[in-house]
């Protein structure tokens, strides 16, 4: 069963402050998404990561992606509160497309 | 419209009764999924469509459960008999093709189950 495992699951950031948010999946997959939640919207997607090696960046945020170690990163750079929300990894479950999704990490930047 | 829109954005029935939700996805995406976010389940899968089929609704949690798509577009999700397990946040996303394109989100169905 292709399991998607995020760390942490809480976090609580001072503004100002750096940090990371861990993907790990248990399958091969040579792509690997990411999506913020704000509480009571959907899901907005970040990155799309394709291959091994992807790094991507937007704003305060970067994304990478490691597929021999099954693993993806998502630094935050000097936390602003807007970045507040939820964030969730993703990967391709099977032969229909869906994804599987991470737990969710719930971020929280305080002044 | 720009994105995917989803109705109604919240639902609330009585356990036993009969509920659609509704998806609209973004224009000439062939490609569309339903999924259902819960506190204790987090995002799980239900079903997939290419164009108006569905080839595999092992994801749906029960035969109390059903969904079509009509004209490669509009799809609805159909809970019988719903139970109060069945609450949750019913989202619908869209892509262009199956497999390895970003899938758009809509902005969910909030069914409350009393």
């Amino acid at each position: 069963e292709l399991k998607v495992e995020q760390n942490p699951l809480f976090l609580s950031m001072q503004e100002g402050k750096n940090y990371t948010i861990y993907c790990n999946y248990s399958t091969t997959s040579d792509r690997l998404y990411w999506y913020r939640q704000d509480p009571g919207k959907s899901l907005e997607s970040l990155f799309v990561l394709l291959s091994n090696g992807a790094v991507k960046q937007e704003g305060r945020l970067m994304a990478s992606l490691d597929t021999k170690a099954r693993l993806s990163t998502l630094h935050i750079t000097a936390a602003v509160h807007d970045l507040s929300a939820t964030y969730f990894c993703a990967v391709i479950g099977g032969s229909q497309g869906n994804l599987i999704f991470g737990k969710g990490t719930k971020l929280s930047v305080k002044p | 419209g720009a994105g995917v829109s989803q109705s109604p954005s919240n639902k609330v029935t009585e356990k036993g009764k009969d509920v659609e939700l509704r998806c609209d996805p973004i224009s000439g995406h062939t490609a569309l999924y339903w999924y259902r976010q819960s506190l204790g389940q987090g995002l799980e899968f239900l079903i997939y469509f290419q164009g108006n089929s569905a080839p595999d609704k092992s994801g749906l949690p029960s035969d109390r459960f059903s969904a079509e798509r009509t004209g490669g577009s509009v799809s609805t999700l159909t809970i019988q008999r719903t139970q109060q397990e069945d609450s949750a946040v019913y989202l619908c996303a869209s892509s262009l093709t199956q497999l390895w394109n970003e899938q758009f989100f809509g902005p969910g169905t909030r069914l409350t189950v009393l």
